[in-house]
């Protein structure tokens, strides 16, 4: 079965643009979660959804939306794009019941703000 | 809040020998997740092992075990037999069991591991 993929790999944007990236599950994964990884740090928690509504949401700001289709895709969006901004972004699917609770990694998408 | 604190930044084992990798976490639940994610330099974030809080055997996976000290609020992970292959950012995260909620990981900031040959 194929793992979770994301789209693009790389990104250049300047200050300002907007951006979306892009999160397909694995097949059978209702859940989709976002996550930004600054160099050197561990990932950093952004928004979860379920059955295309959003359970969880990190700290912060309203710059960042996401939003998950009927097929489980899900997209992140961030607007008005700060050079902090630059980052990898990871997505995680996962399983909902209990007994399955293990999230599993996309490749990531490298987004760098000039 | 949970917080999840990995203290060494770095560490270096020979190949075939065995390393321990530490982490601490800090919750006030008492029934959560914990998991060690290998992330080697071509970034794919990898499930290691992990642990349910409400079992008390150590969770092992090949080459791999942990030392879950619940009382301690201690999770390391033991490599044995080390390879070239390990060498990866490993980083520690902690997640909330509740039916229904954000299940969101919390991470430590990772530690480097090199395995020399």
């Amino acid at each position: 079965d194929a793992g979770v993929t994301q789209s693009p790999t790389h990104l250049i944007k300047t200050r300002g643009q907007q951006v979306t990236l892009r999160c397909s599950p694995i097949s059978g994964h209702k859940s989709v979660s976002w996550y930004q990884q600054v160099l050197g740090q561990g990932p950093q928690f952004i928004f979860q959804y379920y059955e295309k509504e959003e359970r969880g949401r990190g700290n912060f700001p309203d710059r960042f939306s996401a939003r998950q289709f009927p097929n489980y895709s899900s997209e992140l969006n961030v607007n008005a794009l700060l050079l902090g901004d630059s980052a990898l972004y990871l997505c995680a699917s996962r399983t909902q019941g209990l007994a399955q609770e293990t999230q599993y990694f996309g490749p990531g998408t490298r987004l760098l703000v000039l | 809040a949970q917080t999840v604190t990995q203290s060494q930044p770095e560490m270096s084992v020979q190949e075939a020998e065995t390393v321990t990798l530490s982490c601490t976490y800090d919750t006030s639940e008492s029934n959560y997740y914990l998991f060690w994610y290998k992330q080697p330099p071509s970034r794919q974030m990898i499930l290691v092992i992990r642990q349910e809080a409400y079992k008390q055997q150590n969770a092992t996976e090949n080459r791999f075990s942990v030392n879950f000290q619940k009382a301690a609020k201690s999770f390391s992970l033991k490599i044995s037999d080390s390879q070239l292959g390990d060498t990866a950012m490993y980083f520690c995260a902690f997640m909330k069991l509740r039916a229904g909620a954000n299940s969101k990981l919390t991470f430590g900031k990772g530690i480097t591991l090199s395995v020399r040959p």
